[in-house]
């Protein structure tokens, strides 16, 4: 079935570094790749999203990459702050009639000060 | 952006007892409803896909019967967990999309989550 693989499980970095999030699908007709924000216990929040005519998008500190090709796709961080620390997720949409979201296993951000 | 409404936040009941979850979009209609399940420490796992006025889609491994999902109007779908287990215990979250925009490749927009604890 559909998959979408994510890591790292957890990323640690200090306040000001980068933090680089990785994705891989499988389903080659995916056209729409959203990045959500998940704090404890709350609903997920979009952060960033792309669609698969562009290969790379930003919205000030967040950046994503898309490789169709390769099938693959990155979330970057960039000046992390504390406030960053969450938990992230990949999704990749499936290209049935739905259009419905499969998720990647999640990473936990920390972001130490 | 759009809001999506989910009802109730947290509930605990007995083994064996239903429990109905509501999911609503409150400024917009969804035409298609996704319901997904979330145990601690982990991903959204999609239970199953909700259609207004047609049967729900269900995921490989998600018992229908146990899982029962009502999309009757544009606005609002039902999960009802049927003898509810301490295994059904999790964090449930259902999404939609504004079915009046384009088709696709548009936003999800995620309820607020029900925590289920079955004792």
């Amino acid at each position: 079935g559909e998959n979408v693989e994510q890591h790292p499980s957890t990323l640690s970095v200090q306040e000001g570094d980068s933090a680089v999030i990785k994705c891989t699908y499988s389903d080659s007709a995916s056209n729409y790749f959203p990045w959500y924000k998940q704090e404890l216990g709350k609903r997920p929040q979009l952060i960033i999203d792309i669609r698969s005519n562009v290969g790379e998008k930003k919205d000030q500190r967040i950046a994503v990459t898309l490789n169709k090709t390769a099938k693959h796709f990155s979330l970057h961080i960039t000046e992390t702050q504390p406030e960053d620390s969450a938990v992230y997720f990949c999704a990749a949409s499936i290209r049935d009639n739905t259009d419905k979201l499969i998720f990647g296993t999640g990473t936990r951000l920390q972001v130490f000060p | 952006g759009a809001v999506v409404s989910q009802h109730p936040s947290r509930v605990i009941c007995k083994s064996g007892t239903s429990v109905k979850i509501e999911c609503r979009s409150l400024d917009f209609q969804a035409t298609t409803m996704f319901w997904y399940r979330q145990f601690p420490k982990q991903s959204l796992m999609l239970m199953a896909t909700s259609n207004e006025g047609s049967k729900a889609t269900y995921e490989q491994g998600v018992e229908k019967d146990k899982f029962l999902i009502n999309h009757a109007s544009l606005t609002l779908s039902t999960l009802t967990v049927t003898s509810a287990h301490p295994e059904d215990s999790s964090f449930y979250i259902c999404s939609a999309r504004n079915h009046l925009q384009a088709q696709r490749d548009t936003e999800a927009f995620f309820g607020q989550g029900t925590r289920l604890t079955v004792v």
